[in-house]
């Protein structure tokens, strides 16, 4: 069973729009979520992170917003940059676990 | 600052052969990863260590076994390599491990490995 899924496999999003990625989860021990950036032949790369006490982060042009009540986080990134085209990751801590969602693949259309 | 890093980079094995992976930090970090990444199927973990002297199996760990030379060491082994081990393999770190993980872990460029 999956407990963090991440169901759009890929997004295209025009530069200088705002591209929002979204990440459902099932476990209700998660208690902080973390969102990657993953670059071709690269290692994932930490971006963001959220606390199940809160319910909205900001760093710069990033912002994750959860919903504890629908189990659901949200990638905000705006403007979109051609450096964001990546693959991005959403992953579950708690329970003593980390979980990694499947990815989606983010494309910036100039 | 090397972070965390694998080696090596790219492997081509023969069904059967064996290989080990390494996987060095120097971040201090207690706890030490194992994920491999398939296509379609986000990362999935093989194993991992809390600790030094510590190993503990994950999602994905038949074919694999592990060991934690010491606190900057993790190497993972495939004894006799098989076509659907073929994957991209990349170890991670973390500070602590515990029920409150909110520091992020961190990842090596990943060893490109291919079982024929």
């Amino acid at each position: 069973d999956q407990q963090v899924k991440q169901n759009s496999p890929s997004l295209s999003v025009q530069e200088g729009r705002i591209s929002i990625l979204n990440c459902d989860y099932t476990n209700s021990m998660f208690d902080y979520f973390l969102w990657y950036k993953k670059y071709p032949a690269e290692g994932p790369t930490f971006l963001i992170s959220i606390s199940s006490i809160k319910d909205k982060n900001e760093d710069g042009r990033f912002t994750v917003f959860l919903n504890k009540s629908a189990k659901h986080l949200s990638l905000h990134i705006v403007p979109s940059q051609p450096g964001d085209s990546a693959v991005y990751f959403c992953a579950a801590s708690g329970d003593d676990k980390i979980i990694f969602g499947k990815g989606t693949r983010l494309h910036i259309l100039p | 600052n090397a972070g965390v890093t694998q080696t090596p980079k790219f492997q081509v094995l023969k069904t059967g052969q064996s290989m080990t992976l390494q996987c060095a930090q120097d971040m201090n970090h207690n706890s030490m990863y194992w994920y491999r990444q398939d296509p379609g199927m986000g990362l999935r973990l093989i194993y991992y260590s809390a600790s030094e002297g510590t190993t503990d199996k994950g999602e994905v760990p038949n074919g694999y076994n592990v060991s934690r030379l010491n606190k900057r060491e993790f190497s993972l082994r495939l004894e006799s390599a098989a076509p659907s081990q073929t994957s991209v393999y990349f170890c991670a770190t973390l500070l602590i491990r515990g029920s409150y993980s909110n520091q992020p872990q961190h990842f090596g460029d990943g060893t490109r490995l291919s079982i024929l």
